[in-house]
């Protein structure tokens, strides 16, 4: 099994739905992150958490939500999907001895 | 937001060629890494440098913190097919908490056989 897994791999929504995206890791880390990646601009932070009780807005927060249901779980939430949220978002996980571990992706795409 | 300028964004080269690229910023990292994106798959780090003119190698690739801490590269030698996908340098400022993370936009490696 993969230590940070993503789920679901692939999603086309249409505007305006609601969707979440999950992420669960066995890395036993603290701290999780969500990141949008998009053609040219690299890999950008939505949110993190760096234990269970702490939630922050990253750099690109605007239209999304995060739950810290667990340690082992992050879910990123999209209230109501626009066409330019379409992108491949990434979970990772970090501590200071291992580094940052990142899942394999989640495709999203709003029609 | 703090940026990261990565160059090239592009390079299309021959098997066997050496390949350079580089980041920089206009603010002090105190962590550069140095990661890999295959298709279908998250960013996987190949070098990590933790100190300011720090020289580092992994195989066929060589990476080192610049001394003003506002830059690195990673050059990897003799490529070959397997050296194909995207090469993110990013890294971790010296304000912000720990362990938060900048990416540069990103360096796609095509190569010819």
């Amino acid at each position: 099994d993969a230590d940070v897994t993503q789920t679901p791999r692939n999603r086309i929504t249409k505007t305006g739905k609601r969707i979440m995206l999950e992420c669960s890791q066995t890395k036993g880390h603290d701290r999780m992150y969500w990141y949008r990646q998009d053609p040219g601009l690299g890999l950008r932070l939505i949110y993190y958490s760096f234990d269970v009780k702490d939630i922050n807005k990253g750099e690109i927060s605007d239209g999304y939500s995060v739950s810290r249901q667990a340690q082992a779980k992050f879910s990123l939430s999209l209230e109501s999907a626009i066409p330019n949220q379409t992108a491949l978002y990434f979970c990772a996980t970090s501590d200071l001895l291992d580094g940052y571990t990142f899942g394999s992706g989640t495709r999203l795409t709003v029609v | 937001g703090q940026q990261l300028n990565q160059s090239p964004q592009s390079m299309f080269i021959q098997e066997g060629e050496d390949v350079s690229m580089n980041c920089t910023s206009s603010s002090i990292f105190n962590t550069w890494l140095w990661y890999k994106q295959e298709p279908g798959e998250g960013p996987v780090l190949l070098i990590a440098l933790y100190k300011a003119g720090e020289l580092t190698s992994n195989g066929r690739l060589t990476a080192q913190f610049g001394i003003t801490r506002k830059d690195s590269f990673l050059n990897i030698s003799a490529s070959i097919p397997s050296d194909v996908g995207i090469y993110f340098c990013a890294g971790q400022p010296l304000i912000q908490g720990a362990q938060k993370l900048v990416f540069g936009q990103g360096t796609r490696l095509t190569i010819n056989p």
